[in-house]
């Protein structure tokens, strides 16, 4: 069974970092690609970014650019976002999820708000 | 970026009867490789979104035959034959053919 659980969502002060990590299982890790897709509270779908297996190819939304870094740790099967000067804007859940031409699983979800 | 325009925003059905929901997309979403790469996500309340349907018209492993997908280049139709309550929610389109991958603003589901 794919599973896919989220970590590291926090409150923190516009500006501030946060990383978030998602511990993948049920698949060959290393096989897929990955993406971050978030969610703003009672509002709709937002692909994040997403990273190849190899993590030589690394996409993101405009957004986002220049402040969030995704990566992998392939051996730990293991996807991170790390996230820096962070807006108010970016609150959501942020979700972990598998796919590159379609993403088929997705996790529960961590929860960052940033708020002062 | 690619728009996905989703009518209607809301549906309220009654169990037992059909519905439907339009798809549109600002560009073909038809890649080289001859696939069209659109997808239908539900997202029931407090949980994360699941994937329903792929590549316009297939059918993701469990998801009931109730459901159905259709269309092509840039209009597309998520169909669901015989409403049931376990059906409420919202309903996502999404296209990944060209970067950022973009969503539908979502289509809010209710039972009468």
């Amino acid at each position: 069974e794919v599973q896919l659980v989220e970590s590291g969502g926090d409150l923190v002060q516009p500006g501030g970092s946060l990383r978030l990590s998602c511990a993948a299982s049920g698949f060959t890790f290393s096989r897929y690609w990955m993406s971050w897709v978030r969610q703003a509270p009672g509002k709709g779908l937002e692909w994040v970014a997403n990273i190849n297996q190899s993590g030589s190819e690394k996409y993101y939304v405009d957004s986002v650019k220049g402040r969030f870094t995704i990566s992998r740790d392939s051996a730990k099967s293991s996807l991170f976002l790390q996230m820096n000067s962070l807006r108010v804007e970016d609150t959501a859940v942020y979700y972990c999820a598998r796919g590159r031409l379609g993403i088929d699983y997705w996790g529960q979800g961590t929860l960052v708000t940033v708020s002062s | 970026d690619i728009v996905m325009t989703q009518t209607p925003l809301s549906l309220s059905v009654t169990p037992g009867q059909p519905a439907s929901i339009s798809c549109k997309s600002s560009q073909s979403l038809l890649y080289s490789d001859g696939k069209t790469y659109l997808y239908w996500y539900q997202q029931k309340p407090g949980q994360s979104p699941q994937l329903l349907i792929y590549e316009v018209s297939t059918r993701f492993s469990g998801v009931p035959d109730r459901f159905s997908g259709s269309g092509s280049g840039t209009d597309f139709t998520l169909k669901i034959s015989r409403v049931e309550a376990e059906d409420v929610g919202v309903y996502y389109c999404m296209q990944s053919i060209h970067l950022p991958y973009t969503f539908g603003q979502g289509t809010k589901l209710e039972i009468k």
